[in-house]
């Protein structure tokens, strides 16, 4: 399986300033048709998760641009430029290249 | 508006079944991958089952392989999740993810989940 390291596992930030997650597959993540399917999910306490950001770097629909994602190959950030109070919660990172389907252990993000 | 609605969730005995349902709305349902994500209570998330749009390709995590059978019926605009000899791990969240398809890999909307505890 492609296992996914996710590091830190908890990060207490400061309201306003940076926050960044890493993510770390096993295995290369660049699938046949050259593309690679690492995204990112936010969920916030009681939620479902949220889609954020996909193939790497693409954010989705609503997602505000203090949001960033990074990398290629086997090693992806995930930074908030500035973080707000909504942005408490915990952050996966999640392959689709290959099967199965594989997230990180997640990362929680809180305000010190 | 994209909306996933599961239900079926309940409390089970161990070695028992049940059958999760995943009402889609918002979008043209055969068009889409489908996905079920399960997240044990304070874990992680956990891919569990993904079927094609057509429902002609399936696949499955290790721990369910031989247990549980994804389905989906794309007239009622449902996807299924039939789950047999449930054992105490199993228990779990299970929401409903949309894969967004068209040659691409990844799970755009997420549906609410369903609770199901497998107890004696």
């Amino acid at each position: 399986d492609f296992v996914m390291t996710q590091t830190p596992l908890s990060s207490p930030v400061t309201l306003g300033q940076p926050a960044s997650i890493s993510c770390r597959s096993s295995q290369s993540l660049v699938h046949s048709d050259g593309n690679t399917y690492l995204s990112w999910l936010q969920q916030r306490p009681g939620q479902p998760p949220r889609l954020l950001i996909y193939k790497i770097s693409n954010r989705f629909s609503g997602v505000p641009d203090r949001f960033s994602g990074s990398g290629a190959g086997t090693d992806f950030t995930l930074k908030i430029s500035r973080v707000e109070a909504e942005d408490v919660g915990v952050y996966y990172c999640m392959q689709a290249t290959h099967f199965p389907r594989t997230f990180g252990q997640g990362t929680k993000v809180e305000i010190k | 508006e994209v909306q996933l609605l599961e239900s079926g969730g309940a409390l089970v005995q161990p070695g028992g079944s049940l059958r999760l349902s995943c009402a889609a709305s918002g979008f043209t349902f055969s068009n889409y991958g489908m996905a079920w994500v399960r997240q044990a209570p304070g874990k992680g998330l956990e891919w569990v089952s993904t079927i094609s749009g057509s429902g002609g390709n399936t696949h499955y995590a290790d721990s369910v392989k031989g247990r549980f059978t994804i389905s989906r019926d794309n007239s009622r605009n449902t996807l299924y999740l039939q789950m047999n000899s449930l054992r105490a791990e199993d228990t779990a969240v299970y929401s409903c993810a949309r894969d967004v398809g068209a040659g691409d890999h990844f799970f755009d909307y997420w549906g609410q989940g369903t609770l199901v505890t497998v107890s004696s």
